[in-house]
């Protein structure tokens, strides 16, 4: 069965500073890869994707993800955190083809950004 | 803008009081979601349509209970709420299921509380 493991389930990190958000998944086909933001007492938002091509992915608000088939990872990183950051981000994978399968998405990591 | 809305935002109802939450969207997606979030957890699906077709997840209490009169509305109907499914409820809805890399666009949620 599809998983998804996201390393920390808080990381803090200085305004200004690199963002890295650690997402892996298990399953010998890679599945299609998605991270979603949420802010406080919202729903998700989608930041990015990756379904097939480049496996560097620019997504909204300066985030990218690559997919690494060889670590079974898609880790989210942005070179310059800023406080408006702060929200608690998922990674989630939902398998390929098929008439079955479900988006299955990691328990969360919560993002703090200190001034 | 085409959205997911859900309604309401925030909705109190005592133990045991069957409840309805909505949720429409005008994106015109033949896929409709219904998620429970307990706090600080990820999103856990209950159920899904796609197109008229009712999907259950094997785990889902007999307790929920899901309508879908039509494309764009979706109802989560709760029938003897207690303590423990106090709760973020999240509608999405995506074009084309999870197995075909399509995202899910979120709803803002309604946060259940049970009294």
């Amino acid at each position: 069965a599809q998983s998804v493991t996201q390393l920390g389930s808080h990381v803090s990190v200085s305004e200004g500073a690199l963002v890295l958000l650690r997402c892996n998944y298990s399953s010998s086909v890679p599945p299609y890869l998605f991270w979603y933001v949420q802010y406080p007492n919202q729903g998700l938002q989608l930041l990015l994707k990756y379904t097939t091509g480049a496996t560097l992915v620019k997504g909204i608000n300066g985030f990218e993800a690559e997919f690494k088939k060889s670590e079974t990872s898609f880790h989210l990183t942005k070179p310059s955190a800023h406080m408006s950051d702060a929200a608690e981000y998922f990674c989630a994978v939902s398998p390929r083809g098929g008439s079955q399968g479900n988006l299955i998405f990691g328990k969360g990591t919560k993002l703090s950004v200190k001034p | 803008d085409a959205m997911v809305i859900q309604n309401p935002r925030y909705q109190v109802t005592q133990f045991g009081k069957p409840v309805t939450l909505s949720c429409s969207q005008t994106l015109n997606h033949n896929v409709m979601y219904w998620y429970q979030q307990k706090s600080s957890q990820a999103p856990k699906l209950l159920f899904h349509y796609y197109d008229k077709d009712f999907n259950n997840e094997a785990d889902t209490p007999d307790n929920f209970q899901s309508r879908r009169p039509n494309t764009s509305f979706c109802f989560l109907d709760i029938r003897s709420p207690g303590l423990g499914d106090a709760a973020m409820y999240l509608c999405a809805t995506s074009s084309g299921g999870p197995t075909l890399g399509a995202e899910a666009f979120f709803g803002q949620g309604t946060r259940l509380t049970v009294v």
